[in-house]
């Protein structure tokens, strides 16, 4: 199967410094990547689609310059939290799809915690 | 809009019993769904997953049956193990097979299997 890791599992920061949370495809090149956000006993929440090469599309409500998302490579996209505040604080997960698949299936990397003081 | 869970509803089955989770989505235009796991701590496991054109499909153990008509998924799993112990979400897929593809989660049910 396919293989998504995350980096760091656990981040712990103070409020105001910024965070960087990397998202590899391990077996496979990902044109696309998405970023979800959870929060305890809730829903994953799409919160952008990284395209590689191009700029990332976010979804409504979700602001660009706070959740910075760079897509520089087929098997690596970064999540960078800019001067994070203790509202922040949640589960991160990626995923990547693998393309040319009949089924154009998602699969997910381990999610990153991340605790901002 | 999206659907986003306010609670997370809770299935109690017993060892060997067979589990049904249901699942209500939100766009009449999706025309792929998948059913993820999720145990705690941890990202989403692929279970199953089916087509618009397709109203049953079986895997080892699982089942999942879809009703385009009233917009409802179900997953049913046989013989339920503690294993199966886990968070469930359905989701659907936007614009499959287009630039805007993405997946939009449901609320999630947890199961919770009794030895």
């Amino acid at each position: 199967g396919a293989v998504v890791s995350q980096h760091p599992s656990r981040v712990i920061c103070k409020s105001g410094t910024s965070v960087k949370i990397e998202c590899r495809s391990l077996d496979f090149q990902a044109t696309t990547m998405f970023w979800y956000r959870q929060f305890p006993k809730k829903s994953l929440m799409l919160m952008a689609t990284s395209n590689e090469g191009s700029k990332a599309t976010y979804e409504q409500g979700v602001e660009k310059d706070k959740f910075l998302i760079n897509h520089a490579s087929l098997t690596l996209s970064t999540l960078t939290v800019t001067s994070a505040h203790p509202e922040d604080s949640s589960f991160y997960i990626c995923s990547a799809r693998r393309p040319r698949t009949s089924t154009d299936t998602q699969y997910f990397g381990p999610g990153t915690r991340l605790t901002v003081l | 809009g999206e659907s986003v869970g306010l609670h997370l509803p809770t299935l109690s089955v017993q060892e060997g019993d067979n589990s049904i989770i249901n699942c209500a989505y939100s766009n009449s235009a999706s025309d792929y769904f998948i059913w993820y796991k999720q145990e705690s701590g941890k990202g989403p496991q692929f279970i199953i997953d089916i087509r618009s054109n397709m109203d049953k499909r079986q895997g080892q153990r699982v089942t999942v049956l879809l009703n385009k008509t009233v917009k409802h998924l179900s997953l049913q799993i046989a013989a339920t193990q503690p294993g199966d112990s886990a968070v469930y979400f359905c989701a659907e897929n936007w614009g499959y097979g287009g630039a805007t593809n993405k997946l939009i989660f449901g609320t999630g049910t947890l199961l919770a299997v009794q030895p």
